[in-house]
């Protein structure tokens, strides 16, 4: 999976905790992106970073933050999980070029 | 709101036989990628057609994009039952390198 890894790979968890999900490059690609992929939507963008310390928004970022302190690793935060979150999530790392290289995926359930 | 869209949504055919997948999208483009995911993984990269460029090979894969219509079609010649996966298109229209997906189709191929 271009060494790039997502941990946990399964979580089940409680509405209104806190979860964090973690991706780990070691590619050192400046581009690195957080997915949800539920059935009949495809994936949708949540957050990306274009460098440490710089990350946007994307389609669905509500009730998701990030952080990228380091090159190698996107935190994708949830900070009071609720049902509609419970997804595949994916993480994905992309050089110059475009074409990007997906992570294993996590699966989250929110009971 | 989703950029490109599978069609058909799901494809059966025998080993041997063409699988023609075709995706259409609504914005202009940089470059237009397609991707698969085999089921439970996460996606791989298959192919990236750039804006100016018509037709692209890579092995069984053919691809075609018709900016005037924005469609693109997947083609993947002599199939296997190893082809079985979902595939995706993914528009790039933008400078962070963010991609749009459509929602897949699932293609299934018989022995």
């Amino acid at each position: 999976d271009a060494g790039i890894t997502q941990s946990p790979r399964h979580k089940v968890t409680e509405t209104g905790t806190p979860v964090t999900l973690r991706c780990h490059q070691t590619e050192n690609h400046r581009y690195m992106y957080w997915y949800r992929q539920d059935p009949g939507h495809g994936l949708r963008l949540i957050h990306y970073s274009y460098g440490v310390k710089d990350t946007d928004k994307g389609e669905v970022s509500d009730g998701y933050s990030v952080s990228r302190s380091k090159t190698e690793d996107f935190l994708l935060t949830l900070e009071s999980a609720t049902s509609s979150q419970t997804s595949v999530y994916f993480c994905a790392i992309s050089p110059l070029l475009g074409e990007q290289f997906f992570g294993p995926g996590t699966r989250l359930t929110v009971l | 709101s989703q950029q490109g869209e599978e069609d058909p949504q799901a494809l059966s055919i025998q080993e041997g036989e063409n699988a023609t997948m075709n995706c259409s999208y609504k914005t202009s483009i940089n470059n237009l990628q397609w991707y698969r995911q085999n089921s439970g993984r996460g996606l791989v990269h298959l192919i990236l057609i750039r804006s100016n460029e018509r037709e692209k090979h890579s092995g069984r894969l053919r691809v075609t994009l018709d900016t005037s219509k924005k469609s693109s079609s997947l083609l993947i010649t002599a199939s296997r039952a190893a082809d079985t996966a979902s595939y995706f298109c993914a528009t790039d229209q933008g400078s962070a390198r963010q991609l749009t997906f459509g929602s897949g189709t699932q293609l299934t191929v018989l022995p």
